[in-house]
């Protein structure tokens, strides 16, 4: 097993653009949650989905949207991007996203232009 | 408000000494609280949870209530803990709480 795989690996976005960032959890694992890091900052927690279903959000705007696909895998989506917007997203997948160890991808830098 | 704070952003030491990289929670319940770690060049990892009360790589984190931290210890200083570390809250449920985290560079 690969582990967390996140793609892209790098991506460069302008102002007001839409992307899509992409994650795959390690096998068996059916929670999937996603957490920005600004530089210099720790990880903030933006979603979890469980089972396909969204389980909490974090004090994000509406511009961030996420989803869970049946196979586990997720997507995370942000509407018209803000400068502010450039970090590195990170994925992490645990069996249930509670009580069991999450394990993290290697991240996707997003910088918006 | 949860909030987990790590005061030192840098902490150098040499090889051989002790280290402590200190964390403080805000939180009235009953917390949950894990140190990661990050290796240069490697993801995000977790080195323990209080729950488990285990020594890893020789690092301890004991939890205080009555003083709200959690901070991590280690009494002999490898180079190959350079890292960057930081200390999370979980509250019981989904959502978990990173501290601006702590960059450790050992010293030979």
């Amino acid at each position: 097993d690969a582990g967390v795989t996140q793609s892209p690996t790098h991506l460069i976005k302008t102002r007001g653009q839409h992307v899509t960032l992409r994650c795959s959890p390690i096998s068996g694992h059916k929670s999937v949650s996603w957490y920005q890091q600004v530089l210099g900052q720790g990880p903030q927690f933006i979603f979890q989905y469980y089972e396909k279903e969204e389980r909490g959000r974090g004090n994000f705007p509406d511009r961030f949207s996420a989803r869970q696909f049946p196979n586990y895998s997720s997507e995370l989506n942000v509407n018209a991007l803000l400068l502010g917007d450039s970090a590195l997203y990170l994925c992490a997948s645990s069996y249930d996203g509670l009580n069991t160890e999450a394990f993290f991808g290697q991240g996707t830098r997003l910088t918006v232009v | 408000a949860q909030r987990v704070t790590q005061p030192e952003k840098l902490l150098s030491v040499f090889k051989g000494a002790p280290v402590e990289l200190k964390c403080n929670y805000s939180y009235s319940g009953s917390p949950e609280l894990f140190w990661y770690v990050q290796y240069s060049r490697q993801r995000l990892q977790l080195l323990l949870r209080h729950i488990s009360r285990e020594s890893i790589k020789g690092f301890t984190a004991d939890l205080n209530k009555g003083e709200t931290s959690f901070h991590l210890k280690k009494p002999f200083a490898q180079e190959e803990d350079s890292a960057m570390y930081y200390c999370a809250l979980n509250t019981g449920g989904f959502k978990t709480i990173f501290g601006a985290g702590t960059r450790l560079f050992v010293k030979a």
